[in-house]
């Protein structure tokens, strides 16, 4: 079974230049979560989806960020302007369903660098 | 929301040495409590879980008891290898199904 996959591994951008992350989760994974995780700590939760629908936005930059879940299946995560801030690493996540007993399997992630 | 405590690292060992790394949390309800590892260069991945009080998870030879009365979920491995170098991240889950993560304790086994 393929994990989650995510695109691109790295990237290095001038900051106001707008970039995008892409994921696809788990087959048959309802739920999709994009983590940020800055060096040195622990992932933060930007999004989660249950399949189309962002159920949990709370924690996303809503002028800069922006996220889609079209059919619910795959993921795109936008910055536009990036900022110098906001280098870090982005993962991508998904479970068979938002339950707290289930399971998170987590991409690579892609590493930003702003410069 | 949720919060955690994790162990403050770096923590350096030497192979078949006890390892504990604590972690406390504060949560909403009544949370799952996981450990996820991420080894060099890889992806975070899910090591063990607990899901109500008492329960021990296990996994790789780590084990980790999750107690309600402290809040409480430290993980424990009685001979650690070269292979366990990695850093270890606790993280509850609450009913909001949001996976709140530790700061990481990174952990260094030496031959």
């Amino acid at each position: 079974e393929a994990g989650v996959v995510q695109s691109p591994r790295y990237k290095i951008i001038e900051k106001k230049q707008p970039v995008a992350f892409w994921c696809n989760p788990i087959s048959g994974h309802n739920t999709l979560y994009w983590y940020r995780q800055n060096l040195g700590q622990g992932p933060e939760l930007l999004i989660r989806y249950e399949n189309e629908e962002a159920v949990d936005d709370s924690q996303l930059p809503k002028d800069r960020f922006s996220a889609e879940r079209l059919k619910g299946v795959d993921s795109t995560l936008k910055i536009q302007p990036a900022e110098l801030g906001d280098s870090a690493v982005y993962l991508c996540a998904s479970s068979k369903s938002g339950g707290k007993n289930t399971e998170a399997f987590f991409g690579q992630g892609t590493r930003l660098t702003v410069v | 929301g949720d919060s955690v405590t994790q162990m403050e690292g770096p923590v350096t060992l030497s192979e078949e040495a006890f390892l504990t790394i604590n972690c406390t949390y504060t949560a909403t309800g009544y949370p799952s409590l996981f450990w996820y590892v991420q080894y060099p260069g890889e992806g975070l991945q899910l090591l063990l879980k607990a899901t109500k009080a008492d329960d021990k998870g296990s996994n790789k030879g780590f084990e980790a008891t999750y107690r309600k009365e402290t809040t409480s979920f430290h993980l424990e491995k009685g001979s650690v290898q070269v292979s366990d170098s990695a850093v270890y991240f606790c993280a509850p889950r609450s009913n909001d199904y949001k996976l709140s993560f530790g700061a990481g304790t990174t952990v260094t086994v030496r031959a």
